[in-house]
């Protein structure tokens, strides 16, 4: 089975410091990872992920096998990244389907 | 980047009946599409995977009969709650892939449809 933790329900920071969302999955095979943002009143939106290796709006994460992480990351917090962050997997569920498994999400709150 | 379309946004319905809620790929052909529930404070629980001109294939728990799937073109997919009760309240969203981006594990999010049942 996949399963994907985000031990934090909310993270609040100050505008500036640095931020670290954590995500921790667990999965027998070779794991696709995302991070997947929700602002206010808007629809799921994909981040990034992991085989991208890109930076968007400042973020980056990088997939520790060995651990089992996709902590998600960025240097400088901006009131504008507050929202809700949901870290996904998506792993062979079966009869040739592959599935999305949501982490419970963590709310973001950027003090200005 | 491709568009995933909900109607309706929210409905309010009496216990007894059944909604309709539909999804469309807006600029792509999905064929796959998935259905998720997500209450209040908590995360999207995928209920099923919804496949064009085949049956959907439902998660553990997910009561076939009681939602009922219907992806009969490449653009739509359609969700039924049938004789809904208060306990079905909840915010359903639907997702599609778009194969042409080359990520077979990216999907692309509705807005999503508030259920309401009295």
């Amino acid at each position: 089975a996949q399963r994907v933790t985000q031990p934090e329900k909310l993270l609040s920071v100050f505008k500036g410091a640095p931020v670290e969302l954590k995500c921790n999955y667990s999965y027998s095979g070779s794991p696709e990872l995302f991070w997947y943002v929700q602002y206010s009143r808007q629809r799921l939106q994909l981040l990034l992920r992991h085989i991208s290796r890109e930076s968007i709006k400042g973020f980056t994460a990088d997939l520790n096998k060995g651990e089992t992480s996709f902590h998600l990351k960025k240097p400088f917090a901006q009131e504008e990244d507050s929202a809700m962050y949901y870290c996904a997997l998506s792993g062979y569920s079966g009869a040739g389907s592959y599935q999305l498994t949501f982490g419970k999400g963590t709310k973001l709150s950027v003090i200005p | 980047g491709a568009v995933v379309s909900q109607h309706p946004s929210w409905v309010i319905c009496k216990s007894g009946t059944s909604v309709k809620i539909e999804c469309r790929s807006l600029d792509f052909q999905a064929t796959t599409m998935f259905w998720y529930r997500q209450f209040p404070k908590q995360s999207l629980m995928l209920m099923a995977t919804s496949n064009e001109g085949s049956k959907a294939t439902y998660e553990q728990g997910v009561e076939k009969d009681k939602f009922l799937i219907n992806h009969a073109s490449l653009t739509l997919s359609t969700l039924t709650v049938t004789s809904a009760h208060p306990e079905d309240s909840s915010f359903y969203i639907c997702s599609a892939r778009d194969l042409s981006t080359g990520s077979y594990n990216e999907q692309f999010f509705g807005p999503g449809t508030r259920l309401t049942v009295l």
